[in-house]
């Protein structure tokens, strides 16, 4: 166990309904970031937080997808209008950046499954 | 962040050292070299990470060669539970916003 806690574990849909994942991170941690993996696939990278501000976001996040963290807390991540290809697992890491910690080591959570039918 | 390339998959047996290359040829100054192992349906998981000469955990080994061009991720003993993929990932761990992962070597322990 990391620290980093995600819900939920699994999720299915159905194609054009609305999905709300949520990450909590390791408390002192300040970034918090999201991804996207399928099968065979190495984890891709969707966006990040620090603290409360999200500063930068892949072009793979689509306009359906909106992520949140209100108050530099846990974070969630919306997926409207569900499509078949968004069927992934949602991994959500954080990290604490600071002066005097030398190294970005991010601690993964053990992702949300989403299945879109 | 440099482009790393290692091999798609390796096959050991329960109680042999492996290693694991991988080759970054663009690596930058400021680069630190990191890997991650997962599980399936798990998040990766942080192993170690170096910048030079020699890294050693409770985990694993990391070599770097002087001119930091590869290294190579060494697991003494494997296990069965050992059986997961490994990324190798290299960055300016100070700078960089993300981690950009390859796909990966998975790593199969025989019996």
């Amino acid at each position: 166990d990391t620290g980093v806690s995600q819900d939920p574990r699994h999720k299915i849909t159905k194609r054009g309904q609305n999905v709300t994942f949520r990450c909590d991170p390791i408390s002192e941690h300040n970034r918090l970031y999201w991804y996207r993996q399928t099968l065979g696939q190495g984890p891709e990278f969707l966006t990040y937080f620090q603290n409360e501000a999200q500063l930068e976001k892949s072009r793979l996040l689509s306009d359906r997808f909106s992520a949140e963290r209100p108050k530099g807390s846990f974070s969630t991540l919306e997926i409207q209008r569900t499509e078949q290809g968004d069927s992934a697992m949602y991994l959500c890491a954080s990290s604490l950046i600071a002066e005097r910690v030398a190294k970005n080591i991010q601690y993964f959570g053990a992702g949300t499954r989403l299945s879109v039918l | 962040l440099a482009k790393t390339t290692q091999p798609i998959s390796m096959d050991s047996y329960e109680g042999q050292e492996v290693n694991i290359t991988c080759s970054h040829n663009n690596i930058a100054t400021n680069d630190y070299i990191t890997w991650y192992q997962q599980f399936p349906s798990q998040g990766p998981r942080f192993i170690i990470q170096g910048y030079k000469t020699k890294v050693t955990n409770e985990v694993a080994s990391l070599f770097i060669p002087a001119d930091r061009k590869s290294s190579t991720l060494s697991l003494p003993r494997v296990s069965l539970s050992d059986t997961a993929v490994y990324y190798c990932l290299v960055g300016d761990m100070n700078r960089d916003d993300k981690i950009i992962f390859g796909k990966g070597t998975r790593l199969h322990i025989l019996p």
